[in-house]
């Protein structure tokens, strides 16, 4: 399974553009990339999905360059409401697709 | 989309009892559910895989006697931790994957475990 390197926390204000960047470089061909969000004592909720280039859904975007070893969330105009910690998890579903979650990034949205 | 429950969604128990945690997918079938345990300020860690019909396959560390899962059928998968002690106190996370939604995994609200 791809190890994954976050940023530990940031930082916004409301209405601006988050952007977090998740670091896979040992990615691998079958891999996909997933993200997900989650609020204290609650699950995590799935965000978006993607393989290559670009996956955008009413919440998020997700940018994947070509060698797909960094992928970037990307969330437009966040509000407090958006202050969770936000995980980007890497697996194959071939193999199952064994979920393992790094330390995530705690994203921090002020007024 | 998908719904995952957990019941109870907190419980409070005496040092040396077993607790049952139920993990229910809701209107689907979930071919393989996960068991995450996550202590606080930390993230999820996963604690076994199991497949309908099979016994679960445990990470390296988590004793299986001690925490017991069955997944008996497409909807419901059950995690007993038997004689807990208060270093079990933790927040436990169930997910559901279907195998027609190859990617994509849905988690319970999770269950506050509290052992006094």
């Amino acid at each position: 399974l791809a190890k994954t390197t976050q940023p530990i926390s940031m930082d916004s204000y409301e209405g601006q553009e988050v952007n977090i960047t998740c670091s896979h470089n040992n990615i691998a061909t079958n891999d996909y990339i997933t993200w997900y969000q989650q609020f204290p004592s609650q699950g995590p909720r799935f965000i978006i999905q993607g393989y290559k280039t670009k996956v955008t859904n009413e919440v998020a975007s997700l940018f994947i360059p070509a060698d797909r070893k960094s992928s970037t969330l990307s969330l437009p105009r966040v509000s407090l409401s958006d202050t969770a910690v936000y995980y980007c998890l890497v697996g194959d579903a071939t193999g199952g697709f064994k979920t393992i979650f790094g330390a995530g990034t705690r994203l921090f949205v002020k007024a | 989309g998908a719904v995952v429950s957990q019941h109870p969604s907190w419980v409070i128990c005496k040092s040396g009892t077993s607790v049952k945690i139920e993990c229910r997918s809701l209107d689907f079938q979930a071919t393989t559910m996960f068991w995450y345990r996550q202590f606080p300020k930390q993230s999820l860690m996963l604690m076994a895989t199991s497949n309908e019909g099979s016994k679960a396959t445990y990470e390296q560390g988590v004793e299986k006697d001690k925490f017991l899962i069955n997944h008996a059928s497409l909807t419901l998968s059950t995690l007993t931790v038997t004689s807990a002690h208060p270093e079990d106190s933790s927040f436990y996370i169930c997910s559901a994957r279907s195998g027609l939604i190859s990617y994509e995994q849905y988690f319970g609200p999770g269950t506050r475990l509290t052992v006094t």
